[in-house]
């Protein structure tokens, strides 16, 4: 059974940096694509991030370009998102999401139980 | 504002069969079959419903199709249960190598 277990969430002043993990089991982590999605509170989805299997290639929404940075650990099986300079505006719940391909995070087809993030003095 | 538009909500009864739209460009739907659908039920994760435009993931019941038309794509729930009561989401690969989601539409089983 896929599970994918977000930690590092909490409660950061703006301006601040964090560091989000995602513990991946049951699957070949190794070989597929990840994401990560964040869903600010009573609103709708929005994609953050992507990495390919290899974390060779990796791709960002233009909103998060340049202050989110993701990057993954094929041996420990752990997914990552480091976030700075962050905003009020970027509070949400993050989620991380497999893929179904190696190379382009299109689709996430397992989903883990999200980190909350809260930016707030 | 999301890049792709979907109606704020839709209801029915059960039983009945209900359509949902997506609608996108030439950059995302129209450009690429690789539009996906997600339900989420309220304190939950998002659950994969149709990938790929029209494919479901193992586990999931015939009663969720999708289709596409030019920049449009759409999901259809037939036989309608209370259970299916949720939000749900589509969401397109883009030109820009990246996932656009839109707005959300939320089901109502009356």
């Amino acid at each position: 059974e896929v599970q994918l277990l977000e930690s590092g969430g909490g409660l950061i002043q703006p301006g601040g940096s964090l560091r989000l993990s995602c513990a991946a089991s049951g699957f070949s982590f190794s070989d597929y694509a990840m994401s990560w999605v964040r869903q600010a509170p009573g609103k709708g989805l929005d994609w953050v991030s992507g990495i390919s299997a290899s974390g060779g290639t990796t791709f960002y929404a233009d909103s998060m370009k340049g202050r989110f940075t993701i990057s993954r650990d094929n041996s420990k099986n752990t997914l990552y998102l480091e976030m700075n300079s962050l905003r009020a505006e970027d509070t949400a719940v993050y989620f991380c999401a497999k893929g179904r391909s190696r190379i382009a995070p299109r689709e996430g087809d397992s989903w883990g139980q999200g980190a909350l993030v809260t930016v707030s003095s | 504002q999301s890049a792709l538009t979907q109606p704020a909500s839709v209801s029915a009864s059960p039983g009945q069969s209900i359509t949902i739209s997506c609608t996108g460009s030439s950059s995302d739907v129209g450009g690429y079959d690789y539009v996906s659908w997600y339900q989420q039920h309220p304190g939950k994760a998002p659950k994969l419903m149709i990938y790929d435009v029209n494919n479901r993931p193992s586990g999931v019941s015939s009663r969720f199709s999708g289709s596409k038309s030019g920049n449009t794509a759409s999901l259809t729930i037939s036989g309608l249960q209370a259970e299916d009561e949720a939000d749900y989401y589509c969401s397109s690969y883009t030109r820009n190598n990246a996932v656009a989601f839109g707005g959300g539409t939320k089901l109502t089983v009356l």
